[in-house]
């Protein structure tokens, strides 16, 4: 079992450029939520996917989007990226909608100059 | 929205030691509290959660308590390994879509 996979692992990008990451969950995993990681700090919720729909969302502006895929990958995008985008973003999956037994991936690390 | 501080944000220990981790959490609603640990550029890993339902829980070495009252809860770690240093965080949540809101992170390191 690969677990959560997530591409790709690091990310150069310059402010005001667009930025696609990519997440593949676990098997049996249905449910994928993405976090964001400032050095340092814990995780910071952005939003998670069922059923292709987004369904709940943190406190992050509308420049972060994503979607999920019939087979419950997912993409996290960021349009006109900040100096203060750059972070680990981790997506993590598990079974059903009660949003336990989180299993991460390793992360992209964006790095916005 | 749901806060959760956690404390210490450093924590040495001496190995065979025990090191205790402790967060607190703002939301009653709050019914499920998982403990990652995340070792230098590594994923995080789910080490042990906990229920509201449940005050406490035991897995090998390590043991996680919860007070819904004063809400808190806590990582106790017994016979500390050189395995054990990483950073550790403690989460909470409620609900279906709850998310989770992570604390700061524990930095651990356990001393030969």
């Amino acid at each position: 079992d690969a677990g959560v996979t997530q591409s790709p692992t690091h990310l150069i990008k310059t402010r005001g450029q667009q930025v696609t990451l990519r997440c593949s969950p676990k098997s049996g995993h249905d449910t994928v939520s993405w976090y964001q990681q400032a050095l340092g700090q814990g995780p910071q919720f952005i939003f998670q996917y069922y059923e292709e729909e987004e369904r709940q969302r943190g406190n992050f502006p509308d420049r972060f989007s994503g979607h999920q895929f019939p087979n419950y990958s997912s993409e996290l995008n960021v349009n006109a990226l900040l100096l203060g985008d750059s972070a680990l973003y981790l997506c993590a999956s598990s079974p059903g909608t009660a949003n336990e037994k989180l299993f991460f991936g390793s992360g992209t690390q964006l790095s916005v100059l | 929205g749901e806060n959760v501080e956690q404390h210490p944000s450093t924590l040495s220990v001496q190995e065979g030691d025990s090191a205790v981790i402790k967060c607190t959490y703002s939301d009653s609603a709050s019914n499920y509290f998982p403990w990652y640990k995340q070792e230098l550029g590594k994923r995080p890993q789910l080490i042990i959660d906990i229920r509201s339902n449940v005050g406490e829980k035991k897995d090998q070495r390590i043991a996680v308590t919860l007070n819904k009252t004063a809400k808190h809860f806590s990582l106790h770690i017994t016979e500390t390994q050189p395995e054990d240093s990483a950073v550790y965080f403690c989460a909470a949540s409620h609900g279906s879509w709850g998310k989770l809101q992570f604390g700061a992170g524990t930095q651990v390191v356990v001393t030969p």
